[in-house]
C-alpha cells in the first residue's frame, strides 16, 4: 500500500459508544496530523505528532483522544461524542513541521463520522 | 485574527479558463499552498508559493503577491475532471497552516 490510509471510511455511532479511527502512512514521514472537516468550513487542526510526540493540541475536547504508537500509525479514540462532532476526519502526514516543502501534507481519504 | 477568504463556489465551462482568488490576513507569512479535493476523496497538493510571481505547472498556475496578501489559482483548458473543491492555506510565522473554507468549482459541458 502507498500513501496515507484511513479506516474505517464510514462510521455511525451513538453518543455513548467508544470507537477508534485508524491512520497509517507508508511515506516515511515524521509528522502526522488529525484534521476535522465540516461542510463549508476551513479545515480544523486537532492534533499534530512529530516523531511520535504530540506537539499541538488545539483545545480539542477530551472526548477525542489521540494515540501515536510509532511514526507510521495514528489513532483517534472517540467516546461520548456529540451530534455536532459529525464530520469528516482527515489524517495527514508530512516530512516535518517547519518550513516550505516539509509542510506539504499528504492526506488520507478521511473517515466520515456520524454521531446519532 | 487570522483569516483566509476565497469564493464559496464558482462555475465554468469545459475548455475555458477560470481564476480562483484567495486573500489572506495572517500573522506572518511562510508560504501559500493550494490543494485540490474531489468529493469523497483526499485533498491533494497542487502548488506552493513563497515568492511573488507566477508558478506554472501544466494547465495549472498559481500566483502570489505578498504585498497585497493575495493569490490566485489559474486553471486553463478546463476538463470535467477539474470539478472539485480548491483549498487555499497559508503558513504563518509559527509554521501553522491557516486554511480557507475552500472553493467548489463546477465545470459544465
Amino acid at each position: 500500500e502507498t500513501g496515507v490510509t484511513q479506516t474505517p471510511r464510514h462510521l455511525v455511532m451513538g453518543m455513548t459508544n467508544k470507537k477508534s479511527l485508524k491512520c497509517e502512512q507508508h511515506l516515511g514521514h515524521n509528522a502526522m496530523y488529525w484534521y476535522k472537516q465540516s461542510a463549508k468550513k476551513p479545515l480544523e487542526l486537532m492534533f499534530v505528532y512529530s516523531l511520535e510526540e504530540r506537539v499541538e493540541n488545539n483545545s480539542v475536547p477530551s472526548r477525542f483522544s489521540p494515540e501515536c504508537p510509532n511514526s507510521s500509525h495514528l489513532f483517534l479514540h472517540l467516546h461520548t461524542l456529540q451530534p455536532e462532532d459529525s464530520a469528516l476526519y482527515l489524517c495527514a502526514s508530512s516530512q516535518g513541521t517547519g518550513g516550505s516543502g516539509a509542510n506539504v501534507l499528504t492526506f488520507g481519504a478521511g473517515s466520515r463520522l456520524t454521531v446519532l | 485574527g487570522q483569516n483566509i477568504d476565497q469564493p464559496t463556489e464558482m462555475t465554468a465551462t469545459e475548455g475555458a479558463i477560470v481564476q480562483i482568488n484567495c486573500t489572506y490576513q495572517t500573522s506572518g507569512f511562510n508560504g501559500l499552498f493550494w490543494y485540490q479535493q474531489h468529493a469523497g476523496e483526499a485533498p491533494t497538493f497542487l502548488s506552493y508559493n513563497v515568492l511573488d510571481g507566477l508558478e506554472e505547472k501544466g494547465r495549472f498556475s498559481s500566483f502570489l503577491s505578498r504585498s497585497k496578501g493575495y493569490s490566485y489559482l489559474l486553471l486553463k483548458e478546463l476538463q470535467m475532471k477539474d470539478s472539485a473543491s480548491y483549498l487555499c492555506a497559508v503558513l504563518d510565522s509559527n509554521y501553522q497552516l491557516i486554511w480557507g473554507a475552500g472553493t467548489k468549482l463546477i465545470i459544465k459541458p
